[in-house]
């Protein structure tokens, strides 16, 4: 079952933000929006994660809307190095539905 | 360096054979997960140790099976093998606690397996 919807890929150019949306309209109030990347056939990345505030860390910033049914990560000043695939997962913290489950994620390709 | 290590990096072997891959986990970590990925199904949850116990299961085939030991490392052993089972095998650790908790996973940078 898919708890998260993102577009299959997009592109944007080196040194502008990247903007990658997420819907998860059946998301329930204990879940956490979390964001991985991987970068070809390396193991994935945490990027970021968060409940209902927005957050920002070193690495890119996570806005949640006020209804959580949506979010956005944005990666402020992207590099080339910041081609790769983001996921965006929504995670139950209790017990056994605890587990990182990874759909298909979106493809981001930052252009020289 | 994620402070995961897993081992070996590439691996070729025949149909029918059996293999062993084996993960250390971050200093501190408990919690070892072990995930597939091949080119069809994406990153597929297989199984989860915490402390030495299975935690959680995935869609693991019978023929694999892992263990965590005393050390916390982990290691899944993979036995005859097809050619589908071709894939990358990543393992993660987290610093969950029983309970789990708001903890990122740290993944390796994975074994790729190869069936001819």
């Amino acid at each position: 079952d898919a708890k998260t919807t993102q577009p299959p890929s997009m592109d944007c150019a080196e040194g502008r933000a990247a903007n990658l949306p997420c819907n998860h309209s059946t998301i329930s109030g204990n879940e956490y929006v979390y964001w991985y990347r991987q970068i070809h056939s390396q193991g994935p990345q945490y990027i970021i994660h968060g409940l209902k505030n927005n957050e920002t860390n070193e690495m890119a910033s996570l806005i949640i809307t006020e209804d959580r049914k949506s979010s956005t990560l944005i990666l402020p000043h992207a590099t080339l190095r910041d081609t790769a695939v983001y996921y965006c997962i929504v995670r139950d913290h209790t017990g056994a539905n605890s587990k990182l489950t990874f759909g298909k994620g979106i493809t981001l390709s930052v252009r020289p | 360096d994620s402070g995961v290590t897993q081992t070996p990096k590439h691996l070729i072997t025949a149909t029918g054979q059996r293999v062993t891959l084996r993960c250390s986990p971050r200093s501190g970590d408990l919690s070892v997960y072990w995930y597939q990925q091949s080119l069809d199904q994406g990153l597929q949850f297989l199984i989860q140790y915490y402390n030495g116990e299975e935690r959680a299961k995935g869609n693991i085939l019978e023929r694999f099976s892992a263990q965590q030991f005393p050390d916390l490392h982990s290691e899944l052993n993979l036995s005859s093998l097809e050619l589908g089972d071709s894939a990358l095998y990543f393992c993660a650790s987290s610093v969950e606690w029983f309970g789990t908790g708001p903890y990122g996973y740290t993944f390796g940078s994975g074994t790729r397996l190869t069936v001819v």
